[in-house]
């Protein structure tokens, strides 16, 4: 089964600073990505998905994140940060292109202060 | 222009009781599942459901049960609460049981006392 880990658990940032967010995961196969973003007393919004091709995957909102194979990670970007991205970041993995679940990561936490 | 929507968005019970979560999806979606996040925002998948059908259930006591009615709906019955059981609950579609993206509903808080 896959796994996944964020290493990050709380990232307090300055607005206008970069943001990486790390996520790896482990499973030895084709994999699918994603990144969603959970807004304070919100639901879960797609940020950006990786199926296949282009490694370098752009999102909603500035963001984007990049599949490193070799390092099984799928870090997520974003050159200049804004308070209102200030939220929870689930980064997820389903493996193959059959049915599968979704695993989660245990969320990083993002507080940007004006 | 709600895509997935649950009910109640809160839920306040004693240990013991029975409730119920009622999800529904307007996408047209085949497949639904409902995921538990625990204290520490931590999201598991309990069920995933297509076309009515029951294809994962991850180790979720007894004490849970899903039923679909039909495609648009998967509902969520809970006996004998305990305290445990208190997490948001939110439930998701996609459009088919493979790699594609998960539509998340607004979520339901259950609190257990």
């Amino acid at each position: 089964a896959q796994s996944v880990s964020q290493h990050n658990h709380h990232v307090i940032l300055s607005e206008a600073a970069s943001l990486e967010l790390g996520c790896n995961y482990s499973y030895g196969g084709t994999v699918n990505l994603f990144w969603y973003v959970q807004y304070p007393g919100q639901h879960l919004q797609l940020l950006l998905k990786y199926f296949s091709g282009d490694p370098l995957v752009k999102g909603i909102k500035g963001f984007e994140a990049e599949f490193i194979k070799s390092k099984f990670s799928f870090n997520l970007r974003k050159p200049s940060v804004q308070w209102s991205d200030t939220a929870e970041y689930f980064c997820a993995v389903s493996a193959g292109s059959g049915y599968s679940t979704l695993t989660f990561g245990k969320g990083t936490m993002l507080l940007v202060s004006p | 222009d709600t895509a997935v929507s649950q009910t109640p968005k809160y839920l306040v019970t004693q240990m013991g009781n029975d409730k119920s979560i009622k999800c529904e999806q307007n996408l047209g979606h085949d497949t639904m599942y409902w995921y538990k996040q625990d204290s520490k925002k931590f999201l598991k998948i309990m069920f995933s459901y297509n076309n009515k059908e029951l294809i994962i259930n991850e180790t979720v006591p007894n004490r849970f049960s899903p039923k679909s009615p039909d495609k648009a709906h998967l509902n969520l019955h809970i006996n004998s609460l305990e305290l445990g059981d208190s997490a948001v609950y939110f439930c998701a579609s996609s459009t088919v049981a493979g790699p594609d993206e998960q539509f998340f509903g607004p979520g339901t808080r259950l609190t257990v006392l």
